[in-house]
């Protein structure tokens, strides 16, 4: 079946213009996760979707950057006033979420972010 | 904040076991032991994870201390295309990742 699918695949932005980034999960994935990776560096986490439940957004940055999940599935990561420390790869993931158990994470192939 | 600590960088020769250490010394009752692995320019993927016991699959095996402490992950016959950067997460919940062990799989 298809896999977790993010568009668009690189996005060049002007510094001081909004970006709005999107991520398909894998259909019947309740988890959904937000991560961002600089050049040559780890994975941070930025926001976590779980179901119904309030999302845990403690990995946002600042609060230039906000997410939203509509209907469960598709989410939307907006990044308003991009500034060039934005750049990077941003990394959607979507998991069955039902518990540590069962938490294998689907990674999607990102978007590569530039802010000139 | 990753509740894990691995060694920045690793190597193997093509053909041996690599063994990957992981120390989560503050893991908790609940917490499972997830390992990902991330091959430049791509995603994460997926590898193995456990609670307590040690497991195996066709990828990997892992290796959970008694007291959960620590734990090993097993490549049994690396390859070059094995060379990638290796994340150890606790996690009874969302995925934290640390910065990895780069393992470096050489002819």
């Amino acid at each position: 079946g298809a896999g977790v699918s993010q568009s668009p695949s690189n996005k060049v932005t002007e510094k001081g213009k909004d970006v709005e980034l999107r991520c398909d999960p894998i259909s019947g994935h309740t988890a959904l996760y937000w991560y961002r990776q600089s050049l040559g560096q780890g994975l941070e986490f930025l926001i976590y979707f779980q179901g119904n439940s309030a999302p845990d957004k403690s990995g946002l940055p600042s609060d230039r950057f906000s997410a939203e999940r509509t209907g469960g599935s598709v989410s939307t990561l907006t990044i308003q006033r991009t500034q060039q420390e934005d750049s990077a790869v941003y990394l959607c993931a979507s998991s069955f979420g039902g518990g540590a158990a069962y938490n294998e994470q689907f990674f999607g192939p990102g978007t590569r972010l530039t802010v000139l | 904040d990753a509740k894990t600590t691995q060694p920045p960088s690793m190597d193997c020769a093509e053909g041996r076991a690599a063994n990957l250490p992981c120390n989560h010394s503050t893991i908790s009752g609940n917490e499972y032991v997830y390992w990902y692995r991330q091959i430049h320019s791509q995603g994460p993927q997926y590898i193995i994870h456990g609670l307590k016991n040690n497991e195996t699959n066709e990828m990997a095996s892992l290796i959970i201390t008694e007291d959960r402490k620590s734990s090993t992950l097993i490549l049994p016959h690396a390859t070059l295309r094995d060379t990638a950067v290796y994340y150890c997460i606790v996690t009874n919940n969302d995925m934290r990742f640390g910065a990895g062990t780069r393992l470096t799989v050489k002819p």
